[in-house]
C-alpha cells in the first residue's frame, strides 16, 4: 500500500513551457486534492475532485487544469508557466467517511520556474 | 464560509518544556478540526482530529488537542517537548456533510517549532 505518490520530486520550467505533475492513490478514495505551498501562507486549494469525471475549482485555479478520468489518477496541468508558479505541490486524498474523515497527503513536487 | 488562524508563524520551545500551538477557526456551523505535522521535505501527517464526541483528542506522538466551542479554538499542547518535535505544524477545518464545504479543507498559514537543548 503506497498511499499517495507524486511525480516528479522536483522540476525546474522555464517561463511558457508546460507540464503535467502526476498523482496517484491506491487506497480507493473518491476526494483527491492539488493544493500549492508557499512560505507562510499555509496550503491553498487549487482543483479537487469528489470522483472520477467530477471536477472543481478550489481557491487559487489560474494557470492550471485537471482531470479525473479513474478514481486512482488526478493529474494537475500547467500551460504556459509563469514564475508565480513557483511553488511546492501536494495531492492529497480522502475517503470522507464519518470514520476517518482525514486527508492522506503525497511526498510534494517541488517546481522552479525561471 | 469558514476560516482557520494560527497564531504565531514561529515558536521556540527548551526541550523539555511545553509544546503550546493556537488555533482559531471561524464557521457557522460545527466544524471539524484537524492539525497536521509536515517535517522537511515531507508531506502533511495527521497528527490528531476532532469530528464529534469527546472534545479532548489525542493524538500521535503525545499531542493533544481540546475542542473549545465558547471560544472557537483548538489549540495543540504536548507536556514535553522533544527535540524530534521540530517541524511545521498546520491547523485546518473542514465542515460537516450537508454544508456546501463537504469535502473541503481550509489550513491555516503554519507554525513553525524550533526546539533547542
Amino acid at each position: 500500500n503506497a498511499g499517495v505518490t507524486q511525480t516528479p520530486k522536483f522540476r525546474i520550467l522555464k517561463i511558457g513551457q508546460s507540464m503535467t505533475l502526476q498523482c496517484t492513490q491506491d487506497m480507493n478514495h473518491n476526494y483527491m486534492y492539488w493544493y500549492r505551498q508557499d512560505p507562510g501562507m499555509g496550503l491553498k486549494l487549487i482543483y479537487y475532485s469528489v470522483g472520477a469525471g467530477i471536477t472543481d475549482k478550489g481557491e487559487v485555479p489560474n494557470g492550471y487544469n485537471v482531470s479525473r478520468s479513474t478514481t486512482e489518477d488526478f493529474p494537475l496541468r500547467l500551460e504556459l508557466a509563469a514564475p508565480s508558479q513557483t511553488s511546492v505541490y501536494f495531492c492529497a486524498s480522502s475517503r470522507l467517511a464519518s470514520s476517518s474523515y482525514e486527508q492522506y497527503f503525497g511526498p510534494g513536487t517541488r517546481l522552479t520556474v525561471t | 464560509a469558514q476560516s482557520v488562524t494560527q497564531l504565531g508563524s514561529h515558536v521556540s520551545v527548551s526541550e523539555g518544556a511545553l509544546v503550546l500551538l493556537r488555533c482559531n477557526y471561524s464557521s457557522s456551523v460545527p466544524p471539524y478540526l484537524f492539525w497536521y505535522v509536515q517535517y522537511p521535505n515531507q508531506g502533511l501527517q495527521l497528527l490528531l482530529k476532532y469530528t464529534t464526541g469527546a472534545t479532548l483528542v489525542k493524538g500521535i506522538n503525545g499531542f493533544e488537542a481540546e475542542f473549545k466551542k465558547s471560544e472557537t479554538s483548538f489549540h495543540l499542547t504536548k507536556p514535553s517537548a522533544h527535540m524530534s518535535d521540530a517541524a511545521e505544524y498546520f491547523c485546518a477545518v473542514s465542515l460537516s456533510i450537508g454544508t456546501d464545504s463537504w469535502g473541503k479543507f481550509q489550513f491555516g498559514a503554519g507554525t513553525q517549532v524550533v526546539v533547542t537543548p
